[in-house]
C-alpha cells in the first residue's frame, strides 16, 4: 500500500503529558499536511510542508504543538502538556506540487487526552 | 467566519435514486474545490475536483457543477448505492493548496 500512513491510530494520554504522532506521505510528493478534526466539524488547517521547510502554519497551532519534517520525507506532530481540548483525530496528507493537485489523507491518529 | 458551508448536516435518499449535496463558500479568491467523502474513525478520501474554470466535472457516477457567480457547488450521484453512505466535506482552495473544508453532511442511502 502506497498511501499516507499514520501512526499510532490511537493513543489516549493523561493531561500535561506529551504525544508524538508520526506521517509518512505518499512518496513522491513534496508536500505534507496537517489538519485536525474534533466532531462535527470539517478538518481544519494545522500547518504544511513543501519538502522540509515549513511554509505555513494556522493560528490554531498553539506553542504547545511543533511539527517537523526533518528530510523532506516523514513528518512529526509533537503536542506537548496535552489539553482536554486536544482530544482530537490529527490528520495528515500529502500532494505533489505541480500545480493544482489532489491532496490525498492518511486514515488519522485519534488522540483522547484524560 | 465559515468560509466553506454544507447547510445540510444530513441527508436521506433511498438507493438509485439521486443524491445531491450542495456547499456554498464565500471568499472569491477560491479557485479549486474537492469533495470528500468520510467513513467512521478514517480520514478523508478524495471524490472529485473542479477548477474554477470549469463549471461541471463527471466521473462515473458523480457529477460536480460549480456556480462561480452563485458561489455554489454541487455534488451529484447517480445512481445512489447503500455503499455511499458516509460523510462528505465540500473543500476549497485558493493559490497556497491549503483546504477549507465544509462541516459535512451526512448520507444515508436506504434500500
Amino acid at each position: 500500500d502506497t498511501g499516507v500512513s499514520q501512526n499510532p491510530r490511537h493513543k489516549i494520554t493523561k493531561r500535561g503529558q506529551n504525544v508524538t504522532f508520526r506521517c509518512d506521505p505518499i512518496s513522491e510528493h513534496n508536500r505534507l499536511y496537517w489538519y485536525r478534526q474534533t466532531l462535527g466539524q470539517g478538518p481544519e488547517f494545522l500547518t504544511y510542508f513543501q519538502n522540509e521547510a515549513q511554509l505555513e502554519k494556522s493560528r490554531l497551532l498553539s506553542d504547545r504543538f511543533s511539527a517537523e519534517r526533518p528530510k523532506g520525507s516523514f513528518s512529526t506532530l509533537e503536542i506537548q502538556r496535552t489539553e482536554q481540548g486536544d482530544s482530537a483525530m490529527y490528520l495528515c496528507a500529502s500532494s505533489l506540487r505541480t500545480g493544482r493537485n489532489t491532496i490525498y489523507f492518511g486514515e488519522g491518529s485519534w488522540l483522547t487526552v484524560v | 467566519d465559515q468560509q466553506v458551508k454544507q447547510n445540510s448536516p444530513s441527508l436521506s435518499v433511498q438507493e438509485g435514486r439521486i443524491s445531491i449535496l450542495n456547499c456554498d463558500y464565500t471568499n472569491s479568491m477560491f479557485d479549486y474545490f474537492l469533495w470528500y467523502k468520510k467513513y467512521p474513525a478514517e480520514g478523508p478520501t478524495f471524490l472529485i475536483s473542479i477548477s474554477s474554470i470549469k463549471d461541471k466535472n463527471e466521473d462515473g457516477r458523480f457529477t460536480v457543477f460549480l456556480n462561480k457567480s452563485a458561489k455554489h457547488l454541487s455534488l451529484h450521484i447517480v445512481p445512489s448505492q447503500p455503499g455511499d453512505s458516509a460523510v462528505y466535506f465540500c473543500a476549497a482552495s485558493a493559490d497556497t493548496d491549503k483546504l477549507i473544508f465544509g462541516t459535512g453532511t451526512r448520507l444515508q442511502v436506504f434500500p
